[in-house]
């Protein structure tokens, strides 16, 4: 059982290069989310899933895109990366949106 | 919408002395609270929560929180630190006038224990 898993663990990427994020999780959760996590700024929620086949807007959702095509996977893209974008990445899971939130180790994603 | 806040961003404490973090959030109702901990370099892991019955909680590591409606507060206590307990204290609370929303989080507190 590992939980909430991330890939990948680390990354580099040039300004306007894109990129995915994966997520996977192994507990059957119905729920999933994508944080970014910056110095002074707590989590900020940047897209979520209810359940399979469905994503919604957070709190930063400008310039990201997600999707839950597999109820246990939920996947964060970045078209076309800026340095503003340069975080620490966390995904999490629960079985409902009031539940504790299981994390997973994050993406730590440098933009230059 | 619900709000939390944590009032203090960075505590520092020598060991064994009694640490209290602030947590209040902004709308009543059925809450669930919960306190996040997140040691260097690492994610978020569950300290402790409350759903229901006894507002007071404990948690893993020594650490306990009271739930005391009437003030919407969720603060976390520890009787003594440990320098291991260095780490940043996320508070989190469910919006009660809404079933799917997720979990609004605090922006944190950063506990420093020095020896």
């Amino acid at each position: 059982n590992a939980g909430v898993t991330q890939t990948p663990k680390f990354r580099v990427l040039k300004t306007g290069q894109s990129m995915t994020l994966l997520c996977a999780q192994d507990m059957n959760h119905e729920y999933m989310y994508w944080y970014r996590q910056d110095p002074g700024m707590g989590l900020r929620l940047i897209h979520y899933s209810v359940g399979e086949g469905t994503t919604a807007k957070g709190e930063v959702p400008d310039g990201y895109n997600v999707s839950r095509l597999k109820k246990q996977n939920f996947l964060l893209g970045l078209e076309s990366a800026a340095p503003s974008q340069t975080s620490v990445y966390f995904c999490a899971s629960s079985i409902a949106a009031q539940e504790t939130q299981y994390f997973g180790p994050g993406t730590r994603l440098l933009v230059l | 919408a619900q709000s939390v806040s944590q009032h203090n961003h960075h505590v520092i404490l020598s060991e064994a002395a009694s640490l209290e973090l602030g947590c209040n959030y902004s709308y009543g109702g059925t809450v669930n609270l919960f306190w996040y901990v997140q040691y260097p370099g690492q994610h978020l892991q569950l300290l402790l929560k409350y759903f229901s019955g006894d507002p007071l909680v404990k948690g893993i590591k020594g650490f306990e929180a009271e739930f005391i409606k009437s003030k919407f507060s969720f603060n976390l206590r520890k009787p003594s630190v440990q320098w291991s307990d260095t780490a940043e204290y996320f508070c989190a609370v469910n919006d009660p006038n809404s079933g799917n929303t997720p979990l609004v989080f605090g922006k944190g507190t950063r506990l420093s224990v020095i020896a």
